[in-house]
């Protein structure tokens, strides 16, 4: 069983730049989060999705940022014309269908945005 | 509105010594969840351990133990027996009952001296 991946780990872009990131869920998990984690922060939420439809989205994600999750199964999020205030580290979490009383999340180790 | 206030930001503990780290969140739902993450350099976030607001018994899984006081609004995680490796960030978590998104605290970076 594997763990949530992303890709790339490491991305350092120029400002105004596109970037995306991948992240590929434990594969029975049909929920996927996003969140953004910034230097001395703990994670902040910025959307969920359920199979392919998201279904909730946090005022943290403004109009430069989308997410999608096309079949259900791999999730991108793209951020357009970044800005230095994007550097953060871009973490995704999956959980399973009819959640364990705990309903904890599985977080890949995360995508570290540098935006000079 | 949830809060989740982590008051440590920095903690050392001998090895093999037990240590408490502070959580007190703020909410006025009824039914809620909490939880302790770990954050080891690497980066990804580690589930540890998770209390239920009705949940009548404190929680333990192995060595982590949640002290929850649910007058008092908190919910410390203790680490029994310290290891070099138990040396990270710690994150205190809440998720409102039927609520998505877990609610984060600014953690609690804890160093384990040998």
């Amino acid at each position: 069983d594997t763990g949530v991946s992303q890709n790339p780990r490491h991305k350092i872009t120029k400002r105004g730049q596109n970037v995306t990131f991948r992240c590929d869920p434990i594969s029975e998990h049909n929920r996927l989060y996003w969140y953004r984690q910034t230097l001395g922060q703990g994670p902040e939420f910025l959307t969920y999705f359920q199979n392919e439809a998201q279904l909730e989205k946090s005022r943290l994600l403004s109009d430069r940022f989308s997410a999608e999750r096309p079949k259900g199964s791999f999730s991108t999020l793209e951020i357009q014309r970044t800005e230095q205030g994007d550097s953060a580290m871009y973490l995704c979490a999956s959980s399973p269908t009819g959640r364990p009383r705990t309903g904890e999340l599985f977080f890949g180790e995360g995508s570290r945005l540098t935006v000079l | 509105a949830q809060k989740i206030t982590q008051t440590q930001p920095g903690m050392f503990v001998q090895e093999k010594e037990a240590v408490t780290l502070d959580c007190t969140y703020d909410t006025s739902d009824q039914s809620y969840g909490l939880f302790w993450y770990k954050q080891p350099s690497s980066g990804e976030m580690i589930f540890l351990i998770y209390q239920g607001s009705y949940d009548e018994q404190n929680a333990t899984e192995g060595r982590y133990s949640l002290n929850f006081q649910k007058a008092r609004k908190s919910a410390n995680l203790v680490i029994s027996a310290s290891q070099l490796g138990d040396s990270a960030m710690y994150f205190c978590a809440m998720r409102r009952t039927g609520a998505n998104n877990l609610f984060f605290g600014t953690g609690t970076r804890l160093t384990v001296i040998p």
